[in-house]
């Protein structure tokens, strides 16, 4: 079982926009500006799309973005594309001792 | 241009002990904070983070985190003049076949902004 709780799918139609939640606890997500997101596509490795909550590293496109309320983070995808289609893991800094937790992973699917 | 790339046995034996090498280039390992990490996908699964080793220069040593999971059955090290992080897991079993991943962690954070291509690892008899 996976640190950090997310839905095990969504989907959404072209151009709509969609959030994938990640859900911990204080000791992670809630207690440190530290949340990560990466987006795997079949046969590939991950790629990170987010980093310390809400920002994006060079090059990713600004439909993706996200944010945070407490324990829970949030990634959303706006003008859905074909090529989002994709899984999606969030993860989290969890202290000194463990330092990263990964959640279960959201399959994302463009209708 | 920073990569990584990960190599070793394709297949373990059940009890063997698994030895996979990352070498990377682009960056250098003794940087304060730069770590490099290891991930495995077993098929179908979700990512499991495994071990981490970075540069600490206020303890003038390399730091190194563990899955508690997997702690005593894990090691990470580097060596810096081949520019290689090696990860050691004992007493292989067939559910940790997965694919594992090599990773880079910028210097103060705490996420993984460079991965290697990922090498998958079965455990069978």
């Amino acid at each position: 079982q996976s640190a950090l709780a997310q839905p095990a799918s969504v989907s959404g139609s072209p151009g709509q926009s969609i959030t994938i939640s990640c859900t911990g606890t204080s000791s992670d997500v809630g207690g440190y500006y530290l949340v990560s997101w990466y987006q795997q596509h079949p046969g590939k490795a991950p790629k990170l799309m987010i980093y310390d909550d809400s920002k994006r590293p060079s090059g990713i496109s600004d439909r993706f973005s996200g944010s945070k309320s407490g324990n829970t983070a949030s990634l959303t995808i706006s003008g859905l594309q074909a090529e989002d289609e994709a899984d999606y893991y969030c993860c989290s800094y969890a202290g000194s001792v463990t330092p990263v937790v990964f959640g279960g992973g959201t399959k994302l699917t463009v209708l | 241009q920073i990569t990584l790339k990960e190599s070793g046995p394709t297949l373990v034996r059940p009890t063997q002990t698994l030895t996979l090498t990352c070498t990377v280039s682009g960056f250098s390992l003794t940087t304060s904070g730069v770590g490099v990490g290891w991930i495995r996908q077993p098929p179908g699964k979700a990512l499991e983070w495994l071990a981490l080793v970075y540069w600490d220069d206020d303890e003038v040593d390399d730091d190194e985190r563990y899955s508690p999971s997997l702690k005593n059955r894990v090691t990470i090290t580097k060596d810096t003049s081949k520019y290689q992080v090696v990860l050691t897991m004992t007493n292989m079993d067939p559910v940790d076949t997965a694919t594992y991943y090599c990773v880079h962690r910028r210097a103060g954070g705490w996420y993984f902004d460079y991965w290697g291509q990922g090498t998958l690892v079965t455990v069978s008899s």
